[in-house]
């Protein structure tokens, strides 16, 4: 257990559908990451929190969202799905103290069909 | 902008030794890291090594960093079968609190 948790594991839902992805960091981290893995895409960073507030957006879609809640749990919101959105999403959290590294959790998979 | 290439396949025999490499652009990269992914697996952190830093060995894995190439390896002494994984290289700029970029990962196959 890498002490960040994932939930839920799998996932699989209709195109245009909304699906919501939860994190909860390791205890004492205070900034969540959000990564898809696909295929043919490798890890795609998508967005980063930091103690709440939004501090680094990637390669994220309109259609995705996502926010830090006071306990410092994350959820990440898919909506109108579609069929490339299927992949592994990653959450991972990082200490304020630099060079301790990134803990991962182990991933929703997500199948839209 | 940010770039991490690694080559995609390396294929070893069990008891030989591994070289994974792993080039990337930024050279304000701060830190830089290995993450080993099993199949069906989340991310595990294996090492990482400080820019200031040219060498890091920790058990079987040794980290040789040469800054001015902008080149990391990740060796793995008397590869096992469990060792069968795709290796992941990542950096991270200024105080480490920013998000990792990653290569595509190597998919190490371990041949008995």
């Amino acid at each position: 257990d890498s002490g960040v948790t994932q939930t839920p594991k799998h996932l699989i839902t209709a195109t245009g559908q909304r699906v919501t992805l939860r994190c909860s960091p390791r205890s004492g981290d205070l900034s969540v990451y959000w990564y898809q893995q696909s295929l043919d895409q490798g890890l795609q960073f998508l967005i980063q929190y930091y103690n709440g507030e939004e501090r680094a957006k990637g390669n994220i879609l309109e259609r995705f969202s996502a926010q830090q809640f006071p306990d410092l749990h994350s959820e990440l919101n898919l909506s109108s799905l579609e069929l490339g959105d299927s992949a592994l999403y990653f959450c991972a959290s990082s200490p304020a103290v630099a060079g301790q590294g990134y803990t991962f959790g182990s991933g929703t998979r997500l199948t839209v069909v | 902008g940010e770039d991490v290439e690694q080559s995609l396949f390396l294929s070893v025999r069990e008891g030989d030794s591994s070289v994974i490499n792993c080039t990337y652009t930024d050279s304000s990269s701060t830190y830089l890291y290995w993450y080993k992914q099993e199949p069906g697996a989340g991310l595990q952190l294996l090492t990482y090594i400080f820019s200031n830093m040219d060498m890091k060995q920790d058990q079987r894995l040794t980290v040789l960093l040469n800054k001015k190439d902008k080149h990391l390896s990740l060796r793995i002494a008397d590869t096992q079968t469990g060792d069968s994984a795709i290796y992941f290289c990542a950096e991270s700029m200024n105080s480490g609190n920013t998000p990792l970029v990653f290569g595509k990962g190597t998919r190490l196959s371990v041949i008995a």
